[in-house]
């Protein structure tokens, strides 16, 4: 059973750009949540998505967002990058439907400076 | 709202030493789940427990041992004979997409 899987792995950008990050679920999961985990903090949520429909978002602007595909891949975007999005971003698979009481299965983050 | 506390930002033992991390929690959902989660040096949050409201016994897994107590709204979680590898941080999540600012946990040898 392959576990989650996120690329790239580091990443770095400058303030304005826009980028790209992507996550592979863990098999048969079809809900994705990101989170942002800055420095020293605990994880916050951004967005969930669940068979391909958002289903929650967090406290975050809508230059952040996101995709979810037919194999419950995702990715999330965010645009006109600015320097508090230095974080790692974490993708977190669970099953079979809403996270708020399924344990979730994270990847290894992707780790983005934005400078 | 869902709100956590984790009043210990770090915490430091030596090996074979009890630690407690402790947390407390708001929510006005009367049915919820609590969870912690170890994420280790090298990133990758890992799932330990999930408990769910109704159910306030103790529960023992190993080393790890876990106090729910609902009228304190605290869900305390125990490392018995603590170990360097337990070295991590440890956060709790009252709900699954709400975690706490975590507790980093040193185990020095």
């Amino acid at each position: 059973e392959t576990g989650v899987t996120q690329s790239p792995t580091h990443l770095i950008k400058t303030r304005g750009q826009q980028v790209t990050l992507r996550c592979s679920s863990q098999s048969g999961h079809n809900t994705v949540s990101w989170y942002q985990q800055a420095l020293g903090q605990g994880p916050q949520f951004i967005f969930q998505y669940y068979r391909e429909e958002e289903n929650g978002r967090g406290n975050f602007p809508p230059r952040f967002s996101g995709l979810q595909f037919p194999n419950y891949s995702s990715e999330l975007n965010v645009n006109a990058l600015e320097l508090d999005d230095s974080a790692l971003y974490l993708c977190a698979s669970s099953f079979p439907g809403l996270a708020s009481y399924n344990e979730q299965f994270f990847g290894p983050g992707t780790r983005l400076t934005v400078l | 709202a869902q709100k956590v506390t984790q009043a210990q930002t770090e915490i430091s033992v030596v090996e074979k030493e009890d630690v407690t991390l402790d947390c407390v929690y708001e929510t006005r959902d009367t049915t919820y789940y609590l969870f912690w989660y170890k994420q280790p040096p090298s990133g990758e949050l890992v799932f330990l427990i999930r408990r769910n409201s109704f159910d306030e016994q103790n529960e023992i897994s190993g080393r790890y041992s876990w106090n729910f107590q609902k009228s304190t709204s605290s869900f305390n979680f125990t490392i018995t004979a603590s170990q360097v590898v337990d070295s991590a941080v440890y956060f709790c999540a009252p709900k699954q997409l709400t975690f706490g600012s975590g507790t980093q946990l040193t185990v020095l040898p």
